[in-house]
């Protein structure tokens, strides 16, 4: 199965609003990154945040990760149409110079 | 800038038959990977590189191979092609390291018939 699961799977919310999506794990990591998707296209990396990270910003994007929980979320703030896509979040294992991605979220500006 | 360059973008295949799915980067970087994309889905790693002569498998490695002759370019063989691999492929590469990122190619949509 894969390594990250995300929360919710899907997201509508008004422009303006912020959005908040989680990642759960499943085993010891080095690190945790978002990635977005527009239409079926090739992702794109957001953000990385390493294992002795907890919180880490980037523009609008705001990403935390809690070990003992194994869990992160992204948030991001006053959402734009533009950030309608999906997002992914990936972790690489500590064992293995992997990158496993979870199963998505689809996240959907109304305007 | 090239970046990551897939080859074919579109492809339909006959069960049985095979192919090579082509990947190329221009990054020099030495992590390279496929995964596959269904429907409505997250990606799964089928194989990956850590450099030149160096390969393993991933979460969905059957009916799949690879090799990595050269830094730059890390092809992806289906040697009988099955209806069950109709799907998106996406080629990634990254520097070598424990905080790697991963860039995307533009990905080739395979269906198998």
């Amino acid at each position: 199965s894969q390594q990250g699961e995300e929360d919710p799977q899907a997201l509508s919310i008004q422009e303006g609003e912020n959005a908040t999506m989680n990642c759960s794990y499943k085993t010891s990591i080095n690190n945790l990154q978002w990635y977005r998707q527009n239409s079926g296209r090739g992702l794109v990396h957001l953000i990385l945040i390493r294992s002795n990270e907890r919180e880490k910003h980037s523009g609008r994007l705001r990403v935390t990760l809690d070990t003992s929980k194994k869990s992160s979320s992204l948030l991001i703030t006053a959402s734009r149409a533009a950030d309608t896509a999906s997002y992914f979040c990936a972790t690489m294992y500590s064992s293995a110079s992997k990158i496993i991605f979870g199963s998505g979220t689809r996240l959907s500006i109304r305007p | 800038n090239a970046g990551v360059t897939q080859t074919p973008k579109f492809q339909v295949l006959k069960t049985g038959q095979s192919m090579t799915l082509q990947c190329a980067q221009d990054m020099n970087h030495e992590y390279m990977s496929w995964y596959r994309q269904d429907p409505g889905m997250g990606l799964r790693l089928i194989h990956y590189s850590v450099g030149a002569g160096i390969t393993d498998q991933g979460e969905v490695p059957n009916g799949y191979n690879v090799s990595r002759s050269t830094t730059e370019d890390f092809p992806l063989r289906l040697l009988s092609a099955a209806p069950s691999q109709t799907s998106v492929y996406f080629c990634a590469s990254g520097k070598a390291g424990m905080n790697t990122e991963a860039f995307f190619g533009q990905g080739t949509r395979l269906t198998v018939v």
